[in-house]
Order: structure tokens, then sequence, then C-alpha cells
């Protein structure tokens, strides 16, 4: 089974600071990657996701993520954050065939400050 | 619009009271699943369904049931609620191609007491 591990639970930056969040996963196969963001009081939404091609892909709200296969990690990347970034980020992983659970990680919880 | 409907939002019962919460999606999707969260741990997968009648468990079945009769409809029910199963619920659905990510539902916080 695969396995999904975010390397912060919390994160505190100023407005303007750059943002990288870690992102591990444990899987033997091909697998399709996703970061999700969670708002306060509200319900997860889709920032991007990788499951082929450019493993640099970009997502909503000028977030980035880079697909390393061989350091098995999607790591999520925004040049200069906002105070309205504050939000819970969850790294999630499913293999790429058949049908299996999409896995999450534990979550950060980025804090920014104005 | 295209979305998964989950009812009630807040939930408040008694250790021991059936309950069912509702999930709808409108986008005819085959697979569906519902995820507690909970501090700390994340999204737990509970059940999921890969299409009409064909359900599985996920990593935290314990307590919970689940029914998948139409496409579009994949009910949680907790035939005896206890206070460890109060968390906030979520019901996700997804096509066959995966890659386009999982639309998830509003949450419902539910409270046992």
């Amino acid at each position: 089974a695969q396995s999904v591990s975010q390397h912060n639970h919390h994160v505190i930056l100023s407005e303007a600071a750059s943002l990288e969040l870690g992102c591990n996963y444990s899987y033997g196969g091909t697998v399709n990657l996703f970061w999700y963001v969670q708002y306060p009081g509200q319900h997860l939404q889709l920032l991007l996701k990788y499951f082929s091609g450019d493993p640099l892909v970009k997502g909503i709200k000028g977030f980035e993520a880079e697909f390393i296969k061989s350091k098995f990690s999607f790591n999520l990347r925004k040049p200069s954050v906002q105070w309205s970034d504050t939000a819970e980020y969850f790294c999630a992983v499913t293999p790429n065939s058949g049908y299996s659970t999409l896995t999450f990680g534990k979550g950060t919880m980025l804090l920014v400050s104005p | 619009e295209a979305q998964v409907t989950q009812n009630p939002r807040y939930l408040i019962t008694v250790t021991g009271k059936k309950l069912t919460v509702t999930c709808s999606q409108n986008m005819n999707h085959e697979y569906m699943s519902w995820y507690r969260q909970d501090p700390g741990l994340g999204l737990r997968q509970i059940y999921y369904s890969m299409n009409v009648e064909v359900t599985d468990k996920g990593d935290v079945p314990e307590g919970y049931k689940v029914s998948r009769k139409e496409k579009r409809n994949f009910p949680l029910i907790l035939e005896s609620p206890s206070p460890n199963q109060t968390s906030l619920y979520f019901c996700a659905s997804s096509s066959q191609d995966r890659g386009r990510g999982y639309t998830f539902g509003s949450g419902t916080r539910l409270t046992v007491v």
C-alpha cells in the first residue's frame, strides 16, 4: 500500500516570503500525485495534480509542484505567499492503475502573517 | 454546476442512535469515497465504491456501513454511533480518469455525545 509523508505540520511565514512544502510518497509503481488546499471551515479544493508528462506542474493561485521520481517527492512551491494563502495543505497519492485508495498525508498548516 | 452534495452539514447526536449522512454527485462519476478528518491525522478513508453495488473497506471502516444502489448516491451509515466517531466527514467522487482528481463535498461535522 502507498503512504505519504509531509515534512512539516506547521509553517509560519510573512507575506511575500517564498514557500516550499515537502511531500514524499512510498509506492513501488507509477502514481498520480495531488496537492489539495483546505481554507478554514471549507472543504478540500484541488490545487494541482501530476499524472504524466512534464514533472513541473503549475496549479491555481500561483502554486507549482515538481515531481522528482528518483526522490519520490512532490514538493509544493510558491514564490511569494499572501495572507489569503493561510490554509491547510494536503499531499495525496494514488496508484496509476486499477483502483486504490487516494492516500493523504497528515497535512501542513500554513499561517501567513500580514 | 458539478458538485458533491453532503447532508447534513452539522449533526449532534447521542451514542447509539443510528444516523445516515447522505452524499450525492451529479458528474456521473464511477468512484466515490468517504473520508474522516481528525486533527493531526489528516484524512483517512472509511469506505470506497468503484461503481454501483461495488464497495470495499478503506483504512478505518469499523463502525460504518455504506451502500451504492445508484451511481449518484453513496450514503454513510453509522448503526450505533460512539463518541470516537466524532469527526469531520467528507464524501468525494472521481471519474475513472483519476488524473482529474477527486471532487469533495463540503463536509459533515458530526458530534456524538
